[in-house]
């Protein structure tokens, strides 16, 4: 079955520390977004690319954090420094958007199991 | 713009109970709809869609019709389980345009035995 792979799944760090967190879409997905979920907010989005390209990250705090797509199989969520309101899971999600048929497309998202970042 | 606003929970029901979560939306364009579970610890998983007026969807006993005529999109099962238990979060997705999701706020259901 193909599927978002993410990692790590848990990360414990310190206040202050790099984090990076990395996702695998499905092979041929040209669309990624990255979502933070906590209790308070919810599901929030923080970027997403097509094409590799990053189409909104109005989400993301710029100061600290950065997404990028290094290449069709990776995209990364850098958090530098961490900060303990960073503390939240972070879910990465691909799909498929047929630009020549903006109609047609039903806008379906996979997302990989998340990753759990606790800032201390 | 696009939004989506959903039932609040907690919702507790005792197995074999009716479950209707209410879901209603406002969009800029002609959205695509979306029933999106996610179960304790893992990611979120589609659980069923529709892309046009009146389509229902359905799966796993779960159903929701999309009515443009009220803007919603209910999520309707006749007889919950205990597997049932999950957090339900109703979605559009804006198709003529960028293709992102807008999620609401997220119905946990705790089903009894």
């Amino acid at each position: 079955d193909a599927r978002v792979t993410q990692t790590p799944r848990h990360k414990v760090t310190e206040m202050g520390q790099e984090v990076t967190m990395r996702c695998q879409p499905i092979l041929g997905h040209n669309t990624v977004f990255w979502y933070r979920q906590t209790m308070m907010q919810g599901l929030e989005l923080l970027a997403y690319f097509r094409n590799r390209a990053p189409l909104d990250d109005s989400g993301m705090p710029k100061d600290r954090f950065s997404a990028e797509m290094p290449d069709a199989t990776l995209a990364t969520l850098k958090i530098q420094p961490s900060e303990p309101r960073d503390s939240a899971v972070y879910f990465c999600a691909s799909g498929l958007v047929n630009m020549a048929a903006i109609w047609g497309n039903t806008g379906e998202l996979f997302f990989g199991e998340g990753s759990r970042l606790t800032v201390l | 713009g696009n939004s989506v606003t959903q039932m609040e929970g907690p919702v507790t029901l005792s197995e074999e109970a009716f479950l209707t979560i209410n879901c209603t939306y406002t969009a800029t364009g002609y959205p695509s709809l979306f029933w999106y579970v996610q179960y304790p610890g893992e990611g979120l998983q589609l659980l069923l869609k529709a892309t046009k007026a009146d389509d229902k969807g359905s799966n796993k006993g779960f159903e929701a019709t999309y009515r443009k005529e009220t803007t919603s999109f209910h999520l309707e099962k006749g007889s919950v389980q205990v597997s049932d238990s999950a957090v339900y979060f109703c979605a559009l997705s804006d198709r003529g345009g960028a293709n992102n999701l807008f999620f609401g706020t997220g119905t946990r259901l705790t089903v009894i035995p």
